[in-house]
């Protein structure tokens, strides 16, 4: 069963502007994760975000979690063309085994 | 440098022949696990162990072996493979210690084709 939905499946935004990615999870977690893809390679951890933290931020990302709505939130601001990939949210429960969404798929147009 | 290393890289094959990808980390990481990515259904859980000689089934475990007999590595067998195995396979492994630096490091994936 996958922990983590991401919403939306795909999204196509301009360089320079900013990309939000939603993800949604079942049950109550200890942590969340944010990896990224470039297509085809192993994924990247971006950010992780602890269950009793609400916002986190590492250079032009912005992590938020909702634990009451079960969801988590990636901004990434001032998009690039490099930013151009596909995003993971990955929720690790009792267990710490994280459990990934199927991911957001995002083009960044030059 | 810290890595997982995953081979190989490109893999064809035709059913039934047994096959092995081989998959080591050089961070004395407890935590090691496969995943198999197919379009539309995102990262899925094949098989992982939480240390030497302990593995545990996934999400999709069936036409799937693996082994711990060493920390640093954990192959992935597929003793009879079927087409419906054709899929992009990674190996990825973290601390498990809790409230330590949980993160995954990933291979850079296996392609495997099974004709």
């Amino acid at each position: 069963s996958q922990q983590g939905e991401e919403d939306p499946q795909a999204l196509s935004i301009q360089e320079g502007e900013n990309a939000t990615m939603n993800c949604s999870y079942k049950t109550s977690i200890n942590n969340l994760q944010w990896y990224r893809q470039n297509s085809g390679r192993g994924l990247v951890h971006l950010i992780l975000i602890r269950s009793n933290e609400r916002e986190k931020h590492s250079g032009r990302l912005r992590v938020t979690l909702d634990t009451s709505k079960k969801s988590s939130s990636l901004l990434i601001t001032a998009s690039r063309a490099a930013d151009t990939a596909s995003y993971f949210c990955a929720a690790s429960g009792g267990s710490y085994i994280p459990t990934f969404g199927r991911g957001t798929s995002l083009i960044v147009h030059p | 440098e810290a890595q997982v290393t995953q081979n190989p890289r490109y893999l064809i094959t035709v059913t039934g022949k047994k096959l092995t990808v081989t998959c080591s980390q050089n961070m004395n990481h407890e935590y090691m696990s496969w995943y198999r990515q197919d379009p539309g259904l995102g990262l899925r859980q094949i098989y992982y162990s939480m240390n030497v000689e302990v593995t545990d089934k996934g999400d999709v475990p069936e036409g799937y072996k693996v082994s711990r007999k060493e920390k640093r590595n954990f192959p992935l067998i597929l003793e009879s493979p079927s087409p419906n195995q054709t899929s992009l396979y990674f190996c990825a492994s973290s601390s498990n210690r809790v409230w330590a630096n949980e993160k995954l490091f990933f291979g850079s994936g296996t392609q495997l084709s099974v004709l």
